[in-house]
């Protein structure tokens, strides 16, 4: 069965330090990885995806996420967190052998993410 | 480009009421999917379109719960007689032909008293 784990309810963050957002997933395949940033009373905005290749990761507003296969891991990241980053934040997955290129994700819970001044 | 559009944004109803919500997938984008957001629950799957077939309906968690999507295009979930633990936010999302991203609308906040 595939599933994702966000292990941490929330993460709290000094504007200019580094922020990680943890997500580790199950999949009986090869992964699709997503991680999404929802604002309050918006809708879920796409931040980056790993497919293949690289397993660094780029993606918007200075995001970045780290494939890790050893551990079937892919913490989200950024080096200098700013306060209008504060917002929830989801991981997904998609197990390529179940669901090909178009099934549906599977998210984690969300990880609320604080970053104060 | 215009993204994912979803209406009503909001909706209250009464318990045993029917309630239809529709969603305007990106232009172009051949799969379609539902989701609901529960406070809670986290995100909730429902069903996938691709085109104007559902080869996914695993997730509709009760008979009363049903989706048409024409001319590959804009869908239609229908809620029949609805109870209050159908409240949530439903989200629709949709990707391109080659999959990857899914895009997603603003959602449509359902109340059901």
């Amino acid at each position: 069965a595939q599933s994702v784990a966000q292990p941490e309810d929330q993460v709290n963050v000094a504007e200019g330090n580094p922020l990680t957002v943890k997500c580790t997933y199950s999949v009986s395949g090869n992964p699709y990885l997503f991680w999404y940033v929802q604002y309050p009373n918006r809708g879920l905005q796409f931040l980056l995806k790993y497919i293949t290749g690289d397993n660094l990761v780029k993606g918007s507003y200075g995001f970045e996420a780290e494939f890790n296969k050893s551990q079937t891991s892919f913490h989200l990241k950024k080096p200098s967190a700013l306060v209008s980053d504060s917002a929830l934040y989801f991981c997904a997955v998609r197990d390529v052998n179940y669901g090909g290129s178009q099934g549906n994700l599977i998210f984690g819970k969300g990880t609320k993410l604080s970053v104060k001044p | 480009g215009a993204g994912v559009s979803q209406s009503p944004s909001n909706k209250v109803t009464e318990k045993g009421k029917d309630v239809e919500l529709r969603c305007d997938p990106i232009s172009g984008h051949t799969a379609l999917y539902w989701y609901r957001q529960s406070l809670g629950q986290g995100l909730e799957f429902l069903i996938y379109f691709q085109g104007n077939s559902a080869p996914d309906k695993s997730g509709l968690p009760s008979d009363r719960f049903s989706a048409e999507r024409t001319g590959g295009s804009v869908s239609t979930l229908t809620i029949q007689r609805t109870q209050q633990e159908d409240s949530a936010v439903y989200l629709c999302a949709s990707s391109p032909l080659g999959g990857g991203a899914q895009y997603f609308g603003p959602g449509t906040r359902l109340l059901v008293l």
